[in-house]
């Protein structure tokens, strides 16, 4: 399986932020898949989780969770990230990952996107 | 919501042994997770579940845990372990935490 993220590099603050992550080599389905996001030289941060069945499980880091949404597209097979009223905060490298099944463990990334928040 | 707490830095010559660790009153209830990250790249998964290593990772990084605190060794560091490391566990209400990180500098 391999992960690709894609979306706009610059976002004025107030806006919406929208990434999408492209899964190649496996299905979207039956699987947990994350966006985590890391500051410009600081450390990771778990952004929430979108779980692809019938009911499509969502959960969010409380931190965020008034501000995001994560949905996956099984027939473009690819999962989606928006981050609504962003601020300088809210500027870092985005990564989406797959949540193993082996527990709790995030064991395939996707290279990783800088979103840059602008006044 | 808790916090996992790691030492900001770790000094280590070739050859010799790193020990990270990682604090957390998620532990020992709930599992351990570390990752290697070099710079411009995406983390890898080095050590799940405190102590499992996933196929392709090297030996010398192995994981282990007593009470609140886990942590990572690095045996016999080789100049390409330079990078930051981290800790990860998950909630019992089903979200995820990341400790702060650690450099590793190979002297």
């Amino acid at each position: 399986v391999q992960l690709r993220e894609s979306g706009p590099g610059l976002v004025k603050a107030s806006e919406t932020l929208s990434l999408t992550c492209a899964v190649s080599g496996g299905s979207i389905s039956d699987v947990y898949w994350s966006w985590i996001r890391q500051s410009p030289g600081k450390g990771l941060e778990w952004i929430g989780y979108v779980y692809d069945t019938y009911t499509a499980t969502t959960k969010y880091n409380p931190s965020l969770k008034s501000r995001v949404t994560i949905a996956t597209d099984t027939s473009l097979n690819h999962l989606s990230l928006r981050l609504t009223s962003v601020t300088a905060a809210d500027t870092a490298v985005y990564f989406c990952a797959r949540l193993t099944s082996e527990g709790d463990a995030f064991d395939v990334w996707g290279p990783g996107t800088l979103v840059t928040v602008s006044a | 919501s808790y916090d996992l707490t790691q030492p900001p830095s770790v000094s280590v010559s070739p050859g010799e042994t790193a020990s990270i660790t990682c604090s957390g009153q998620s532990f020992p209830d709930q599992y351990s997770y570390w990752y290697q990250q070099k710079p411009g790249q995406a983390p890898v998964l080095l050590i799940y579940k405190d102590t499992e290593r996933p196929s392709g990772i090297p030996g010398r990084f192995s994981g282990s845990s007593s009470g609140t605190t886990v942590t990572l060794t690095i045996s016999g560091v080789q100049a390409e372990d330079e990078a930051d490391y981290y800790c990860q566990s998950a909630d019992s209400d089903g979200t995820y935490v990341f400790g702060g990180g650690t450099k590793v500098t190979v002297l």
